[in-house]
């Protein structure tokens, strides 16, 4: 499973934008890239993923390098329910073969009012 | 509520005990998934099952016994567990065969094992 590389934690403001980088310098060309995050006692929530083009929904924005080896989570206006662990994964269901999400330690955001 | 439902949330069970962990989605999804996360631990995927068949067991000792009776179903058997079994235990489905497509997951079952 290819792998990606976050940073462990990053801060923000409340109501400011937040740019959250994830690379996968491995990522093959059929690899999906997924968020998700996981707010304190919860399970992961998906968030947005994409394939090569920059993606948008009421979440999140996910903005894709053009060689695919990294990727950016856009949070547009963070809010306090926004702290959570967020996790950038690769995932590719191979002849037919059931996807499989492998996560990684994500980034812990912390959000300050 | 996510649409994929685990009970019960919380469970504590001695270590001779035998318990059942439960999970249901009616989301339409043909695959699920049993996933272990201990205390500052990111997830570890247990066991996956496809169209109700196990295609996949991470190593994971005999003391786990996943059981999937169709496909809105997921059980998780457990027996003579260990105190480092406690963890939160999540559920997730998706469909089969296709990356693209998310995962969701459900609330989690807390463990103690004392």
């Amino acid at each position: 499973d290819a792998k990606t590389t976050q940073p462990n934690s990053m801060e923000s403001n409340e109501e400011e934008p937040v740019h959250l980088p994830c690379n996968h310098s491995t990522i093959s060309g059929t690899d999906y890239i997924h968020w998700y995050r996981q707010l304190p006692s919860q399970g992961p929530e998906y968030v947005i993923h994409g394939l090569t083009s920059n993606v948008n929904n009421r979440m999140a924005s996910l903005a894709i390098a053009e060689d695919r080896k990294s990727s950016t989570l856009i949070l547009h206006r963070a809010t306090l329910r926004d702290a959570a662990v967020y996790y950038c994964i690769l995932s590719g269901a191979r002849g037919g073969a059931t996807n499989k999400l492998i996560f990684g330690t994500g980034t812990l955001l912390a959000v300050q009012p | 509520e996510t649409g994929v439902t685990q009970t019960p949330r919380h469970l504590v069970m001695g270590m001779t005990n035998k318990k059942s962990l439960k999970c249901e989605q009616h989301l339409g999804h043909n695959a699920m998934y049993w996933y272990k996360q201990s205390a500052k631990k990111p997830l570890e995927l247990m066991f996956v099952y496809s169209l109700e068949e196990r295609v996949e067991n991470n190593s994971v000792p005999s003391r786990f016994s996943p059981e999937c009776p169709n496909s809105s179903h997921l059980f998780l058997h457990l027996h003579t567990l260990q105190p480092e079994d406690s963890a939160l235990y999540l559920c997730a489905s998706s469909l089969h065969g296709t990356s693209n497509y998310g995962y969701t997951f459900g609330s989690g079952t807390r463990l103690t094992v004392v």
